[in-house]
């Protein structure tokens, strides 16, 4: 199936560093999406990118869609223990009409 | 409603046993989507609902497993004869169309088969 890698699996920070994660897959994307998933609960869409290069920002975060638009990486500044959750990237591969996952990264927070 | 919402929250059952799992979508919301997801694991993706039709059944991962959707808006995941593999959080998600990527997601129903 369809491949997306996200990483790093795990981030084990303190509070009040910035984050930067990343996926990447070798096929070309339209779409990127950005989800976070708190314990016992359903992932929640934190950022849509819909354009090669596009840079958006949600508060603390912010997140690109890569040139090469097999890429993007979403980054937290400043970060909080609210941030704690697992941060999953979405895309849609061009031609596709599902969307494919990544594994997620799962963020840690010292306080 | 205000989001999407799913029945039950948590479900026990015995291998061997039928369970029905339910999603209510957001209000208006064409598309309907199930995923699987596994203990530490990212979103399997299950099956998707276009309206009440489903033109892609490829992501279900055996016949035990159907879906329907009546009226456009609730749906039901069924697995027959489950088994212990079948043991994870179920999730829905719809969006306001096919094609509209922005999926929004429900709390998931925990299911373990025993």
């Amino acid at each position: 199936g369809q491949q997306l890698n996200q990483s790093p699996q795990s981030m084990f920070i303190q509070e009040g560093e910035d984050v930067s994660m990343n996926c990447t897959s070798s096929s070309i994307f339209n779409t990127w999406l950005w989800y976070k998933q708190e314990p016992g609960e359903g992932p929640v869409l934190l950022i849509a990118l819909y354009k090669a290069g596009e840079l958006t920002s949600n508060g603390r975060l912010t997140a690109q869609f890569g040139i090469t638009r097999k890429d993007s990486f979403l980054n937290i500044s400043a970060s909080i223990p609210s941030d704690v959750g697992i941060y999953f990237c979405a895309g849609q591969i061009q031609g596709a009409q599902k969307l494919v996952f990544g594994q997620g990264t799962r963020l840690t927070i010292n306080p | 409603g205000a989001g999407v919402s799913q029945s039950p929250s948590n479900k026990v059952t015995e291998k061997g046993k039928d369970v029905e799992l339910r999603c209510d979508p957001i209000s208006g919301h064409t598309a309907l989507y199930w995923y699987r997801q596994s203990l530490g694991q990212g979103l399997e993706f299950l099956i998707y609902f276009q309206g009440n039709s489903a033109p892609d059944k490829s992501g279900l991962p055996s016949d035990r497993f159907s879906a329907e959707r009546t009226g456009g808006s609730v749906s039901t995941l069924t697995i027959q004869r489950t088994q212990q593999e079948d043991s994870a959080v179920y999730l829905c998600a719809s969006s306001l169309e096919f094609g509209a990527y922005e999926q929004y997601f429900g709390p998931g129903t925990r299911l373990t088969v025993t």
